[in-house]
């Protein structure tokens, strides 16, 4: 049972420039979040994509977007790069059912390197 | 607005000693509390969840309190071995639509 996948690993991208970051579920989850690590710091909640819409979103700016396909599986999408948007970006997925509290499950993230 | 602190920032400790993590937060209205690990450049493992009506979840040499009232938990991590060299993050989770908000975690080094 693959847990959640996200791709590509590593990123290096020029200010300016568009990146799109991908992530696949865990079998059997319909929820994705997204968070931004940026170096020593903790998680910080992006959005989160629940039947192909966008249920809530942290204190992101518009740059940051993303997409939610009918296979559950999602994409973000940062335009207009920033040097501060280097940061590791992680994916989590989960189960709604209307069970609030359903853990959530963390994939490897992408690590992004804006220059 | 929800605030998570991890204290210390950074431990470091010799094999075998018996420590403790701690996490506060700021508003009691959680859904549950969850531990996790995460070793350099990696994802987050998830360690233990507790959920707002537990006191206390247990794995292995991990022990995890929750005390809502006081927005206060602990994780104790009993006979450290070098293998549980990570950093240590604690989150909690909030209604609606499942946001965790993190800590800024505790760097733990075990020396052999």
């Amino acid at each position: 049972d693959a847990g959640v996948t996200q791709s590509p690993t590593h990123l290096i991208k020029t200010r300016g420039q568009q990146v799109t970051l991908r992530c696949s579920p865990k079998s059997g989850h319909d929820t994705v979040s997204w968070y931004q690590q940026a170096l020593g710091q903790g998680p910080q909640f992006i959005f989160q994509y629940y039947e192909e819409e966008e249920r809530q979103r942290g204190n992101f700016p518009d740059r940051f977007s993303g997409h939610q396909f009918p296979n559950y599986s999602s994409e973000l999408n940062v335009n207009a790069l920033l040097l501060g948007d280097s940061a590791l970006y992680l994916c989590a997925s989960s189960f709604a059912g209307g069970i609030v509290s359903s853990p959530l499950h963390f994939g490897n993230g992408t690590r992004l390197t804006v220059t | 607005k929800q605030e998570v602190t991890q204290i210390p920032a950074a431990l470091s400790v010799p094999e075998g000693e018996n420590l403790v993590l701690n996490c506060s937060f700021t508003d009691s209205a959680i859904y549950n509390l969850q531990w996790f690990r995460q070793d350099p450049g990696k994802g987050l493992t998830s360690l233990l969840l507790i959920q707002s009506s537990q006191r206390e979840q247990t794995s292995g040499r991990l022990n995890a309190s929750l005390d809502k009232s006081s927005g206060r938990s602990t994780l104790y991590i009993a006979a450290s071995q070098p293998g549980d060299s990570a950093t240590y993050l604690c989150a909690v989770l909030l209604g609606g639509a499942q946001k965790l908000v993190f800590g800024q975690g505790t760097r733990l080094t075990i020396n052999p």
